[in-house]
């Protein structure tokens, strides 16, 4: 059972347009929520987070919105380059209900910014 | 580079065989972390320390798999009598505790393991 899903496993974007990167999840008790980045042969690298007592989350060209009764975040890349051009996992994590950061990854979506 | 380090980069052993990786985290970080990536998936949770304590374990982590950190600094992880269903991407990540708020995990940079 899959409890933080991302429905698209792969996005493609035109260089400087907007990169939208859905993700929704099944378990309400999940307090706080994480984007990491993954480039080939490397480990996955923390990009921003937020809160589910906030809606949104903002850091440069990143935000990050959440909303609650529908069980959906989203990432947007405002403007999207090709440096961009990774795997983006969305992440769930029980925060302070567990005694440590216990975080359900999802199966990430491949994002390619086009030149 | 996150400041955590992984060995080896990549494992390749036949079936049967035992291997053993190494995780080196931050100096400062006293959580530590075990997941396992396989193609099209997330990382999935294996099993977490703080400190030298390992403290979960998930029912993934087989009777096969065992894990130790036992200065409370470095981490290994062992599979014994591997399986072709082992093959996958190991991921240690690490992170401490500042004032009772969420950190994020910093990750290695993993072990790849095939067994043929």
């Amino acid at each position: 059972d899959q409890q933080v899903k991302q429905n698209s496993p792969s996005l493609s974007v035109q260089e400087g347009r907007i990169s939208i990167l859905n993700c929704d999840y099944t378990n309400s008790m999940f307090d706080y929520f994480l984007w990491y980045k993954k480039y080939p042969a490397e480990g996955p690298t923390f990009l921003i987070s937020i809160s589910s007592i906030k809606d949104k989350n903002e850091d440069g060209r990143f935000t990050v919105f959440l909303n609650k009764s529908a069980k959906h975040l989203s990432l947007h890349i405002v403007p999207s380059q090709p440096g961009d051009s990774a795997v983006y996992f969305c992440a769930a994590s029980l925060g302070r209900k567990t005694s440590y950061d216990k975080v359900i990854f999802g199966p990430g979506t491949s994002l390619s910014v086009i030149p | 580079d996150t400041g955590v380090s992984q060995d080896p980069r990549h494992k390749i052993t036949k079936r049967g065989q035992n291997v053993t990786f190494r995780c080196d985290p931050i100096s400062e970080h006293n959580r530590l972390y075990w997941y396992r990536q396989t193609l099209g998936q997330g990382p999935e949770f294996l099993t977490y320390f703080q400190n030298e304590a390992q403290l979960e374990k998930s029912r993934l982590l087989s009777d096969r798999f065992s894990a130790e950190r036992p200065k409370g600094s470095f981490s290994t992880l062992e599979i014994q009598r591997t399986e072709q269903g082992d093959s996958a991407m190991y991921l240690c990540a690490t992170n401490g505790v500042a004032g009772g708020t969420y950190n994020e995990q910093f990750f290695g940079p993993g072990t790849r393991l095939t067994v043929l």
